[in-house]
C-alpha cells in the first residue's frame, strides 16, 4: 500500500532554513508527483508546490518562490521540502502527499515546523 | 490563481440531517475539483474527486455534484463520525489552491 512517512518535528530560529522529507513506500516512486501542501496552526491549507520524480522537474506557488527547494533522491525513494529565510509565520505542519489524477491523493502524516527565536 | 469560495465556513446539524456545503470557484475548472476530510491532528483525506467520484471505500452518504464554477458537497445523513473540517481544492490549474473550509459539528 502507499506509505509517505515524514521527519520529525523542528524547531528554527528566524532566518533559518528547515528540510523536511518523505519517505515513499508502496508504489513506483518516480511514476507520481508529491506535492507540499502546508497549514498554519488553525488556518486552512496552502499549496507550496510539487516535484516529478522521474526528472526532477518542479513548480513552486509564486508565494514561495525563491525561498523553498524541492528535491528527492530516487535511489531511497525519499523527496526533500526545504524551506529557507524562515520567518515567524511560517510556523505550521507540512505536509507531502503523492498525485493521482493531478491532485494530492496520498498524504504523508504531517511535520510540525515550529519558528521562534 | 483561481479562487475558490468555500460556504458556510462552520455549521452545526444533527445526526441524521442532510448537510450541504458550497464550492465556487472564480473561472471555469473544468470538474477538476477534489473534497476532502480532515479531522483534529489528521491529514486530509480525499472523499470525492473529479467533482462527483466517490474515492474507493469512502461510505456512500457522501457526494459531490456540480460542474464549470459552482459544486456542491452533500452529507445525506450525518454521523458523529464525520464531525471534521471539509476542503475544496480545484486542480484544474497552477498554484493548486484550496476553499477556506468549512468545519461541521453536532447540535
Amino acid at each position: 500500500q502507499v506509505q509517505l512517512v515524514q521527519s520529525g518535528a523542528e524547531v528554527k530560529k528566524p532566518g533559518a532554513s528547515v528540510k523536511v522529507s518523505c519517505k515513499a513506500s508502496g508504489y513506483t516512486f518516480t511514476g507520481y508527483y508529491i506535492h507540499w501542501v502546508r497549514q498554519a496552526p488553525g488556518q486552512g491549507l496552502e499549496w507550496m508546490g510539487r516535484i516529478i520524480p522521474n526528472s526532477g522537474g518542479t513548480n513552486y506557488a509564486q508565494k514561495f518562490q525563491g525561498r523553498v527547494t524541492m528535491t528527492r533522491d530516487t535511489s531511497i525513494t525519499t523527496a526533500y521540502m526545504e524551506l529557507g529565510s524562515l520567518r515567524s509565520d511560517d510556523t505550521a505542519v507540512y505536509y507531502c502527499a503523492r498525485d493521482q489524477g493531478l491532485a494530492p491523493h496520498y498524504w504523508g502524516q504531517g511535520t510540525l515546523v515550529t519558528v521562534s527565536s | 490563481d483561481i479562487q475558490m469560495t468555500q460556504s458556510p465556513s462552520s455549521l452545526s446539524a444533527s445526526v441524521g440531517d442532510r448537510v450541504t456545503i458550497t464550492c465556487q470557484a472564480s473561472q471555469d475548472i473544468n470538474n477538476y475539483l477534489n473534497w476532502y476530510q480532515q479531522k483534529p491532528g489528521k491529514a486530509p483525506k480525499l472523499l470525492i474527486y473529479d467533482a462527483s467520484n466517490l474515492e474507493t471505500g469512502v461510505p456512500s452518504r457522501f457526494s459531490g455534484s456540480g460542474s464549470g464554477t459552482d459544486f456542491t458537497f452533500t452529507i445525506s445523513s450525518l454521523q458523529p463520525e464525520d464531525i471534521a473540517t471539509y476542503y475544496c481544492q480545484q486542480y484544474d490549474n497552477l498554484p493548486l489552491t484550496f476553499g477556506g473550509g468549512t468545519k461541521v459539528e453536532i447540535k
